[in-house]
């Protein structure tokens, strides 16, 4: 069965530096995507950013970015330049391409320091 | 465009009294339409999820129930509510496995349960 794995329960970052939230997951399959959302407090869920398994390319979108190693099964998010209005719960999730399954980590709860 | 609602945004129910919540898909057809639950500081709990009319998977044995009864319609109930039934709840969509183009997972704007 797929597995998203974080195993960073928290993490925390001063303001204007960058953070990598990690993120790992166990799949057979090659037709995947990859997706990492915010989660403030008012527990609106954010998209950040998305990812297509046949793509080698790494997405970016503008602060964030993702180092996506597929063979090591690697999904991490790094958050440059980071932000007060960064601070939140990060979720990585995994949808099988052509299936219902879809899987979430269990989050990493980010702190950013003024 | 696609969008989902989901309501009530906020609920407070005594024990053993009923429960709906409904979440409804708009701009997509047979959508693959889920049910989570998230506790205070805690990840997101798969309750339900389903890929048609009438077909429901149960992911963890509980005192929640799930129904669709249309394509875009997707209810979670309880006929007796317990106090751990307390939690936000979101309902979350995915594009048709018979469109891979572009999959995302859309979620719905939450609901709070407080159970007292």
């Amino acid at each position: 069965a797929q597995t998203v794995t974080q195993s960073q329960p928290e993490m925390s970052v001063q303001e204007a530096e960058t953070v990598t939230l990690s993120c790992t997951y166990d799949t057979s399959e090659s037709d995947y995507y990859l997706f990492w959302y915010k989660q403030p407090p008012s527990r609106q869920m954010i998209l950040v950013i998305r990812q297509e398994a046949y793509k080698q390319q790494n997405a970016t979108e503008n602060r964030f970015s993702v180092n996506f190693q597929k063979a090591a099964k690697s999904f991490s998010l790094k958050i440059s330049d980071s932000q007060l209005g960064d601070a939140a719960m990060y979720f990585c999730a995994y949808i099988q391409g052509g299936s219902e399954k879809l899987v979430f980590g269990k989050g990493t709860k980010l702190t950013v320091n003024p | 465009s696609q969008t989902i609602h989901q309501w009530p945004a906020t609920l407070v129910q005594p024990v053993g009294s009923p429960l709906s919540l409904e979440c409804t898909v708009e701009g997509t057809s047979n959508p693959n339409l889920y049910w989570y639950r998230q506790a205070a500081g805690r990840g997101l709990q798969l309750l339900f999820y389903s890929v048609g009319i009438g077909q429901i998977s149960s992911e963890v044995p509980q005192n929640l129930s799930a129904s669709r009864p249309q394509d875009r319609q997707f209810i979670l109930s309880s006929k007796k509510l317990l106090l751990s039934d307390s939690g936000f709840y979101l309902c979350a969509w995915v594009r048709s496995t018979r469109d891979r183009v572009g999959n995302t997972i859309y979620f719905g704007e939450g609901s709070w349960l407080t159970v007292v």
